[in-house]
C-alpha cells in the first residue's frame, strides 16, 4: 500500500521569509513523488516531482523539493514567500512498482503568506 | 495547447438524480483518470480509463461508471445521487509512455439537494 501524510493543516509565513510544507509518504517500493498547488475554486497545478537523481528538485514559481530516503520525506520549499503563494498544497506518491499511474494524494495544507 | 477541459463547471441536482460529467485530456495523453474532492479532502481516486476500458478502479460504488471514447475524452456518471456525492469532480490526464506526471483540468461543481 501507498500513503502520504501531510501533518500541517495550515502554514503561516511572513512574505519575504522561507517556507516549508511537510510531507512524508509510505510505500513498498521507491517512490515517486510530486506537489501541486491548488488555488481557490480551481483544479490541481503540477508545481514538481522527484523520479529518481538529485534529491533536490526543482519547479515553477521559484519552488523545490527536497527528497530524503532515510525519513520518507519530501518536503516542498521556496527561499522567499509571495502572497501570491497562498493556496493548497498537495503532496502525492506513487509506488513505482505499481501498474497503472494512480497516485494517492495527502489531505492538503493550507499555505498563507503575510504581507 | 488546450490542457485538460471539463465541463459542466458547475451544477446543481436533486437526490435520486442522474449526472454526466465530461472531460477531453491534454493533447498528447491517451490516459485519463477521474478524482473526487470533498470539501476541505485531497482528491480520492474514482477510476483510470485507457483504451476505452475502466483499468483501475478506486473504492467507489457501483453508481460511480465511466466512459471513454475512441478520441480519448471521458465522462463520469453518477446514478442514483446523494447529498455526500457533493463535491468538486476533477478529471486528470497523462501520456502512457511516461505516465509520471497526471496534470488535472478545472472540475466539475456538483452540488447534490
Amino acid at each position: 500500500a501507498q500513503s502520504v501524510a501531510q501533518p500541517e493543516d495550515q502554514v503561516n509565513v511572513a512574505e519575504g521569509n522561507p517556507l516549508t510544507v511537510k510531507c512524508t509518504y509510505s510505500v513498498s517500493g521507491n517512490p515517486y513523488l510530486f506537489w501541486y498547488v491548488q488555488y481557490p475554486n480551481r483544479g490541481l497545478q503540477f508545481l514538481l516531482k522527484y523520479i529518481t537523481g538529485d534529491n533536490l528538485v526543482k519547479g515553477s514559481y521559484g519552488f523545490e523539493a527536497e527528497f530524503n530516503k532515510s525519513q520518507t520525506s519530501f518536503h516542498l520549499k521556496k527561499p522567499s514567500a509571495l502572497v501570491s503563494d497562498s493556496a493548497l498544497y498537495f503532496c502525492a506518491v506513487r509506488d513505482v512498482s505499481r501498474l497503472g499511474y494512480i497516485p494517492t494524494f495527502g489531505r492538503g495544507t493550507s499555505l498563507i503568506v503575510h504581507p | 495547447d488546450a490542457g485538460v477541459t471539463q465541463s459542466p463547471t458547475h451544477l446543481i441536482k436533486t437526490r435520486g438524480q442522474q449526472v454526466t460529467l465530461r472531460c477531453s485530456p491534454k493533447s498528447g495523453h491517451d490516459t485519463v483518470s477521474w478524482y473526487q474532492q470533498a470539501l476541505g479532502q485531497g482528491p480520492q481516486f474514482i477510476f483510470q480509463y485507457y483504451e476505452e476500458e475502466e483499468r483501475q478502479r478506486g473504492n467507489f460504488p457501483d453508481r460511480f461508471s465511466g466512459h471513454q471514447y475512441p478520441n480519448y475524452s471521458s465522462e463520469l456518471n453518477v446514478n442514483a445521487l446523494l447529498l455526500g456525492d457533493s463535491a468538486l469532480y476533477l478529471c486528470a490526464s497523462s501520456p502512457t509512455a511516461s505516465g509520471n506526471t497526471i496534470y488535472f483540468g478545472e472540475g466539475s461543481w456538483l452540488t447534490v439537494v
